[in-house]
């Protein structure tokens, strides 16, 4: 197992269009979550997953933020109609889920909204 | 709900400085502490932990002890390096807040070790 795997690494786009990044995590993790890390600042969280069920979003996930996790592994978090206020680090993670695990987390992806 | 307040950077440190990086939380129960550790161009990872009161975290010479009656996690180190240099971020999960293991994240505290 190479750990948690985010794609693409990297994302530039135009303002206006969609984006849709991946996350493949750690095999039998069935907790996955979404940050966002802006410069200088913590990762803050998104949403959250146990297994294909979408447990929580935050209130920083708007409508045209949309999370899926489809059978319970790898998960999909697009962005439609993207702003520049999007420009940021998307980061995934996953944990086991058992009581006192940390969250092992992704490279992240890098989005710039030109 | 959960919060982490670490002390803002940057720190700027000579080599083989004592580190002290301050952090406290707000959570109900009885959360689990972290720390991450970010060097420049990589991922989050975990540098240490600790589930329960009293618990000293320890990895690569970086020590925390949990303190419930403080509500602190503090990060120390007896000799930094200058592969020390990163971003150090305090985290909690759990508690009694929530039923599941969201990681609460402090906002990062830059460590610059000068040779």
């Amino acid at each position: 197992d190479t750990g948690v795997s985010q794609n693409p690494r990297h994302k530039i786009t135009k303002r206006g269009q969609n984006v849709t990044f991946r996350c493949d995590p750690i095999s039998e993790h069935n907790r996955l979550y979404w940050y966002r890390q802006t410069l200088g600042q913590g990762p803050e969280f998104l949403t959250y997953f146990q297994n294909e069920a979408q447990l929580e979003k935050s209130r920083l996930l708007s409508d045209r933020f949309s999370a899926e996790r489809p059978k319970g592994s790898f998960s999909t978090l697009e962005i439609q109609r993207t702003e520049q206020g999007d420009s940021a680090m998307y980061l995934c993670a996953s944990s086991p889920g058992q009581s006192g695990t940390e969250a092992f987390f992704g490279q992240g992806t890098r989005l710039t909204v030109v | 709900g959960n919060s982490v307040t670490q002390m803002e950077g940057p720190v700027t440190l000579s080599e083989e400085a004592f580190l002290t990086i301050n952090c406290t939380y707000t959570a109900t129960g009885y959360p689990s502490l972290f720390w991450y550790v970010q060097y420049p161009g990589e991922g989050l990872q975990l540098l240490l932990k600790a589930t329960k009161a009293d618990d000293k975290g320890s990895n690569k010479g970086f020590e925390a002890t949990y303190r419930k009656e403080t509500t602190s996690f503090h990060l120390e180190k007896g000799s930094v390096q200058v592969s020390d240099s990163a971003v150090y971020f305090c985290a909690l999960s759990g508690g009694s807040s929530g039923g599941y293991q969201k990681v609460t994240f402090g906002i990062g505290t830059k460590l610059q070790v000068i040779p």
